[in-house]
């Protein structure tokens, strides 16, 4: 079944712990990206990469880090989690950018005390 | 001012009713604009592209005005399971650009 998967689907961690939340997709995509949902601000772009190697800021990306080593995977990584990135995270992927259909993963919930 | 703005309702109607939202996207070279739908903060799934000679899928409809810098949805004969927000979004700059614009919603509710 094609799909873009996340992990965890739900953290609860401290201020200053680091932790990754994985994206993997397999449908081959080139792009891919991470959101961030929050009430009264929509979805706003974190990250995005066009293709293995090859990753760029968007609206939003104090705070966060990303890899693409791989095509299939695209880890969001927060160094020293604050409570203003608690939040709804979304990974999406397509096939060669935002002009093409965006699959999303399922979303993960952060809460950072 | 917002790069993409939608106004966020709800909007709450019968069933069978007609409903339409509009978009403002202030990026004049914007080139690619979509409709996505969301279910009660579950992931956003595309609803259909948008181009510009306009589009019809069924019962939606969604037309682009590159002039007035809007987009539009059009949906006739409401369901009740077409009760979600509704999520416009548009490419900044041209198709090879990776930054995606979300507006925040709009929320639609079909009632009984």
């Amino acid at each position: 079944e094609a799909q873009v998967t996340q992990n965890p689907r739900y953290l609860i961690t401290v201020t200053g712990k680091k932790l990754t939340v994985t994206c993997s997709q397999n449908m081959n995509h080139e792009y891919m990206s991470w959101y961030r949902q929050d009430p009264g601000l929509g979805l706003r772009q974190i990250y995005y990469s066009m293709n293995v190697e090859v990753t760029d800021k968007g609206d939003v990306p104090e705070g966060y880090k990303v890899s693409r080593k791989e095509k299939r995977n695209f880890p969001l990584i927060l160094e020293s989690p604050s409570p203003n990135q608690t939040s709804l995270y979304f990974c999406a992927s397509s096939r060669q950018g935002p002009a093409y259909e965006q699959y999303f993963g399922p979303g993960t919930r952060l809460t950072v005390t | 001012r917002k790069e993409v703005e939608q106004d966020p309702g709800p909007f709450n109607v019968p069933e069978g009713a007609t409903v339409a939202f509009n978009c403002t996207y202030s990026n004049s070279a914007s080139q690619s604009f979509f409709w996505y739908r969301q279910d009660c903060r579950k992931e956003p799934k595309l609803l259909m592209s948008v181009y510009s000679s306009g589009n019809e899928d069924g019962r939606f409809t969604a037309q682009l005005n590159r002039a007035s810098q809007y987009i539009s949805l059009l949906i006739r004969d409401s369901k009740l399971s077409d009760s979600a927000t509704y999520l416009c979004v548009v490419n900044r700059g041209s198709s090879n650009t990776g930054k995606l614009i979300f507006g925040q919603g709009t929320t639609l509710q079909v009632k009984p």
